[in-house]
């Protein structure tokens, strides 16, 4: 079973901060965050990964409280093609991931 | 670099009949994983494989699926005699070794439809 709890929906308007959040109170000590997203029927794709500290990519950032029991990805600035599934994982190193049902990202014009 | 690739992308069969989804991982890529995404419903786990071994099984029906990654060529997810609730897009993905950073790339995706 999935060990995230995800706010089902939400929306954004171009061009403004997406800011998704992530709850993972069981999370252990070796376990890492992970965000992957669905646009639509694709494949998933792979967005960022952190363990203790923040993180920022060229995609996004994750923000993850100190006591790691939640987290927050960032779009800085959402477009239409952000439309997606956004699919917050803790997973063990070498373990599988274990999606669960995501947050649905709408960004409006 | 190519990425993974799955075949066929759509698949049609009747009730009985065999189902053969193929993906061929990134180069360099040991390690394949599959997954099952029924229509509106999240990616489920299915199996994890490396070259030639089978990792992790755990979500893989009992009955009618198995999965092989053989020394040769590209790993397969066989489904025996489908049924309608088989219906569902089925992702591979893949990964170079066993200490990843947990970055997988997945494919396209099989999409089974069960007449």
């Amino acid at each position: 079973d999935a060990k995230t709890t995800q706010p089902t929906s939400m929306d954004c308007a171009e061009g403004r901060a997406a800011n998704l959040p992530c709850n993972h109170s069981t999370i252990s000590g070796n376990e890492y965050v992970y965000w992957y997203r669905q646009i639509h029927s694709q494949g998933p794709q792979y967005i960022i990964h952190g363990l203790k500290n923040n993180e920022t990519n060229e995609m996004a950032s994750l923000i993850i409280t100190e006591d790691r029991k939640s987290s927050t990805l960032i779009l800085p600035h959402a477009t239409l093609r952000d439309t997606a599934v956004y699919y917050c994982i803790v997973r063990e190193p070498s373990d599988k991931l274990i999606f669960g049902t995501g947050t649905r990202l709408q960004v409006f014009p | 670099n190519a990425g993974v690739m799955q075949n066929p992308r759509h698949l049609v069969r009747r009730r009985g009949q065999e189902a053969r989804l193929r993906c061929s991982p990134m180069k360099g890529h040991s390690h394949v994983y599959w997954y099952r995404q029924l229509p509106e419903e999240g990616l489920k786990f299915m199996v994890y494989l490396q070259k030639e071994n089978i990792i992790d099984e755990s979500g893989m029906p009992k009955e009618r699926f198995s999965a092989e990654f053989p020394k040769e060529g590209p790993s397969i997810l066989r489904i025996q005699q489908v049924v309608r609730g088989d219906s569902a897009a089925y992702f591979c993905a893949s990964s170079p070794n066993l200490e990843d950073t947990g970055e997988l790339f997945f494919g396209e995706g099989s999409r089974l439809t069960v007449l």
